[in-house]
């Protein structure tokens, strides 16, 4: 257990659909960093934040946007959604600048 | 981030070692070298990392040649649940940006029974 949580594990939605996917850091760890991975595509980096604050950004489009609340949790929302959007949803934390990533388990989105 | 190469699939008998290797030959000076691996769809984990010296945990041992130029990612008596992903990724440094990580394909080690 890397403890790291994400909300929820599986999620079905429909095309246009709009959600939020939930991510706990580590107790103590700073940074969030958000990560897609499809069967095409391997994991790709999205997003990081740092003590609430965007530090960079990746891979994400212009529909999804994320943000980190003063209690460390963080959230990414997907928006009008498409079926190229099904994949795994990743997110890792890390306690300081420089160390190593931990991640969760992830949530399954599935858009049909 | 310097880029890595690895072979994408590897067999290794249960209770042997095994030995992943990594080519990371563009790699700089302040840029580490990360392992981490990804049993079937779970949340990839860390492994081990380093910069010039060998390193040890309690899963596996990280060599690195002198040259930094590669590296072998051993696990020492491996077992059935050790088949996954392995990724090797070197990381830069960083001063206070962008600090994550750029994965690549991976080497798929397949433990046999």
């Amino acid at each position: 257990d890397s403890g790291v949580t994400q909300t929820p594990k599986h999620l079905i939605t429909a095309t246009g659909q709009r959600v939020t996917l939930r991510c706990s850091p580590r107790s103590g760890d700073l940074s969030v960093y958000w990560y897609q991975q499809s069967l095409d595509q391997g994991l790709q980096f999205l997003i990081q934040y740092y003590n609430g604050e965007e530090r960079a950004k990746g891979n994400i489009l212009e529909r999804f946007s994320a943000q980190q609340f003063p209690d460390l949790h963080s959230e990414l929302n997907l928006s009008s959604l498409e079926l190229g959007d099904s994949a795994l949803y990743f997110c890792a934390s890390s306690a300081r600048q420089n160390s190593p990533l931990h991640f969760g388990n992830g949530t399954r989105l599935t858009v049909t | 981030d310097a880029k890595t190469t690895q072979p994408p699939s590897m067999d290794c008998a249960e209770g042997r070692a095994a030995n992943l290797p990594c080519n990371h030959s563009t790699i700089s000076g302040n840029e580490y070298v990360y392992w981490y691996r990804q049993i079937h769809s779970q949340g990839p984990q860390y492994i081990i990392h380093g910069l010039k010296n060998n390193e040890t945990n309690e899963m596996a041992s990280l060599i690195i040649t002198e040259d930094r130029k590669s590296s072998t990612l051993i696990l020492p008596h491996a077992t059935l649940r050790d088949t996954a992903v392995y990724y090797c990724i070197v990381r830069a440094y960083s001063g206070g940006g962008a600090d994550g990580l750029t994965f690549g394909k991976g080497t798929h080690l397949i433990i046999q029974p």
